[in-house]
């Protein structure tokens, strides 16, 4: 079975700092993919950046990137430069090829961004 | 615009009588799936469906029914709800062609309370 941890429940991050959100998961399957979602408080899941498996180099999407480490089962969120509007829910999830294309969620961290 | 729609938004019902959330996406995805999202335990997956009637259960599928009888939508049904049913609850959809590359998109949410 695949598991997905968010270890940090909430956090304070002052602004225009960065800010790494941590998320370790948990399969048997070499093939996956690994998301990060924000889910500001109005509610919708917006998508944020995707690494797969076989990625040989981190993802990267604007201000925001994957560390991943790969033994490590680890795939963190680092958000530089942290703005007011990233205060949201963060949500890590994982894909397995073989798990009929389930997608996993960790049970998130809260973000909020001081001025 | 590409876009998953949900109905109703926000439904109080009580326990016993039958209800039916819809979903529809308009992107011409294989995949659809249902989640419901409850506060600690982020989002977990109630059914999924990858084509046209096939549909199979997720982590949480107790009380729920689903159809996908067309490929553009795949209604929720709850036969009978109960209180514990009370939650949030997401429809997603994606590509599925070549696995578990491709994000979800999710529809804006459905918050139910059974009473």
């Amino acid at each position: 079975a695949q598991k997905i941890t968010q270890t940090q429940p909430g956090m304070f991050v002052q602004e225009k700092e960065a800010v790494t959100l941590d998320c370790t998961y948990d399969t048997s399957d070499p093939s996956y993919g690994l998301f990060w979602y924000k889910q500001p408080s109005s509610g919708e899941m917006i998508f944020l950046i995707y690494q797969g498996s076989y990625d040989q180099q981190n993802a990267t999407e604007g201000r925001y990137s994957l560390n991943f480490q790969k033994a490590r089962k680890s795939a963190n969120l680092v958000i530089s430069a942290s703005q007011l509007g990233d205060s949201a829910m963060y949500f890590c999830a994982m894909r397995v090829n073989n798990a009929g294309n389930m997608l996993t969620f960790g049970g998130g961290t809260r973000l909020m961004v001081k001025p | 615009e590409a876009q998953v729609t949900q109905n109703p938004r926000y439904l109080i019902t009580v326990t016993g009588k039958k209800l039916t959330v819809t979903c529809s996406q308009n992107m011409n995805h294989e995949y659809m799936s249902w989640y419901r999202q409850d506060p600690g335990l982020g989002l977990r997956q109630i059914y999924y469906s990858m084509n046209v009637e096939v549909t199979d259960k997720g982590d949480v599928p107790e009380g729920y029914k689903v159809s996908r009888k067309e490929k553009r939508n795949f209604p929720l049904i709850l036969e009978s709800p109960s209180p514990n049913q009370t939650s949030l609850y997401f429809c997603a959809s994606s590509r599925l062609a070549g696995g578990y590359h491709y994000e979800q998109y999710f529809g804006p949410g459905t918050r139910l309370t059974v009473t």
